[in-house]
């Protein structure tokens, strides 16, 4: 069974530049997270969907950034502009709605200049 | 809301030996789970091993064990007969339990490395 994908692994953007990350969840499963990982640090959530709906996103900074999970699978996290503190690691993590264990991807480990 | 706190930045020990990180938490919750991850190089975050808060035996899982102690909310994580393997960023996180899926409040990690 495949696990979480995440696309791409390494992005490279100057600042006020668009980008935008993919994660493609495990089958099946409803529950889709992303979460942010500055370095050095422990990941923390940036938004939760439930199948299509983002049910926390209170941690996601609106103003720049945006999320989206069309039907209910894959989802796409995008920042517009970036800024120099967005370098990080965006995790994405994906389980089923009545579980605790979250299976997470690689990550793409942004780094704006 | 809940933190999480792990004191440790770095540990170091020879293969072999064991070796405990420790984790503190606080929360109002009564009701909740307590994990450690792991991530290694590759950045992919590995669940180790899971604590339900209502249980009072302590987590086993092969070589990895752990000392919760609810009133003190503390969480430790001992590994015994360290491996050259398990030289990675150790995460201790808190998910509280309601029905259905939750998100995780992790510590800053502790950097475990074992030297052969």
């Amino acid at each position: 069974e495949a696990g979480v994908v995440q696309s791409p692994r390494y992005k490279i953007i100057e600042k006020k530049q668009p980008v935008a990350f993919w994660c493609n969840p495990i089958s099946g499963h409803n529950t889709l997270y992303w979460y942010l990982q500055n370095l050095g640090q422990g990941p923390e959530l940036l938004i939760r969907y439930e199948n299509e709906e983002a049910v926390d996103d209170s941690q996601l900074p609106k103003d720049r950034f945006s999320a989206e999970r069309l039907k209910g699978v894959d989802s796409t996290l995008k920042i517009q502009p970036a800024e120099l503190g967005d370098s990080a690691v965006y995790l994405c993590a994906s389980s089923l709605r009545t579980t605790y264990e979250q299976y997470f991807g690689p990550g793409t480990r942004l780094t704006v200049t | 809301a809940q933190t999480v706190t792990q004191s440790q930045p770095e540990m170091s020990v020879q293969e072999a030996e064991t070796v405990t990180l420790s984790c503190t938490y606080d929360t109002s919750e009564n009701n909740y789970y307590l994990f450690w991850y792991k991530q290694p190089p590759s950045r992919q975050m590995i669940l180790v091993i899971r604590q339900e808060a209502y249980k009072q035996q302590n987590a086993t899982e092969n070589r990895f064990s752990v000392n919760f102690q609810k009133a003190a909310k503390s969480f430790s994580l001992k590994i015994s007969d360290s491996q050259l393997g398990d030289t990675a960023m150790y995460f201790c996180a808190f998910m509280k339990r309601p029905q259905g899926a939750q998100k995780l409040v992790f510590g800053q990690g502790t950097r475990l490395t074992i030297n052969p």
